[in-house]
């Protein structure tokens, strides 16, 4: 296993579509983070799953916005209606329970929405 | 609610030579733990160190070093002997434990290496 993998690595789309991104955590990691990092900035924690359950949303996970992790392996995350304010990079993370400070990242996936 | 902040938006330093990037955090928790991550141009963050906040003794991995000041809510990264591939984004985390709301990161170091 060679670590996080994000599908795709870049996304362009129009304003008004729905687009959805792929991640596949490490595969004994039980936990599963999203973030989105907008240019300048550090990364923002958007929601978390452990195993299939997610258990923590923020409040910049609007309703716009479905994560997913059916089967506790890999995860979704869905926009629909994109906006211009969605272009970021939408990074995943992922844990051990046990080590669940030590978060591995992926390599994101770049949004543009025009 | 946690808060960490980069008062650095860019730092310099020649090859070789060692650098201190500054780091300050605010929580009300009592077991948190600290991190930097690098971010290479288009490539994906890697943990440089992470602190445990019940820990007294700084962390240190390789020429990576940390200055953990708990009172002062102060985490610096000093890197020693820098080299031209430790030039990338610099982020400071914070995290609590249970693991709600995942990393709280500060906004970033910009470290450049001149040669």
């Amino acid at each position: 296993d060679t670590g996080v993998s994000q599908d795709p690595r870049h996304k362009i789309t129009k304003r008004g579509q729905n687009v959805t991104f792929r991640c596949d955590p490490i595969s004994e990691h039980n936990r599963l983070y999203w973030y989105r990092q907008t240019l300048g900035q550090g990364p923002e924690f958007l929601t978390y799953f452990q195993n299939e359950a997610q258990l923590e949303k923020s409040r910049l996970l609007s309703d716009r916005f479905s994560a997913e992790r059916p089967k506790g392996s890999f995860s979704t995350l869905e926009i629909q209606r994109t906006e211009q304010g969605d272009s970021a990079m939408y990074l995943c993370a992922s844990s051990l329970v046990r080590h669940y400070n030590e978060q591995f990242f992926g390599p994101g996936t770049r949004l543009t929405v025009l | 609610a946690q808060t960490v902040t980069q008062s650095q938006p860019e730092m310099s330093v020649q090859e070789a030579e060692t650098v201190t990037l500054s780091c300050t955090y605010d929580t009300s928790e009592s077991d948190y733990y600290l991190f930097w991550y690098k971010q290479p141009p288009s490539r994906q963050m890697i943990l440089v160190i992470r602190q445990e906040a019940y820990k007294q003794q700084n962390a240190t991995e390789n020429r990576f070093s940390v200055n953990f000041q708990k009172a002062a809510k102060s985490f610096s990264l000093k890197i020693s002997d820098s080299q031209l591939g430790d030039a990338a984004m610099y982020f400071c985390a914070s995290y609590s434990g249970g693991g709600a709301d995942g990393l709280t990161f500060g906004k970033g170091t910009h470290l450049i290496i001149q040669p």
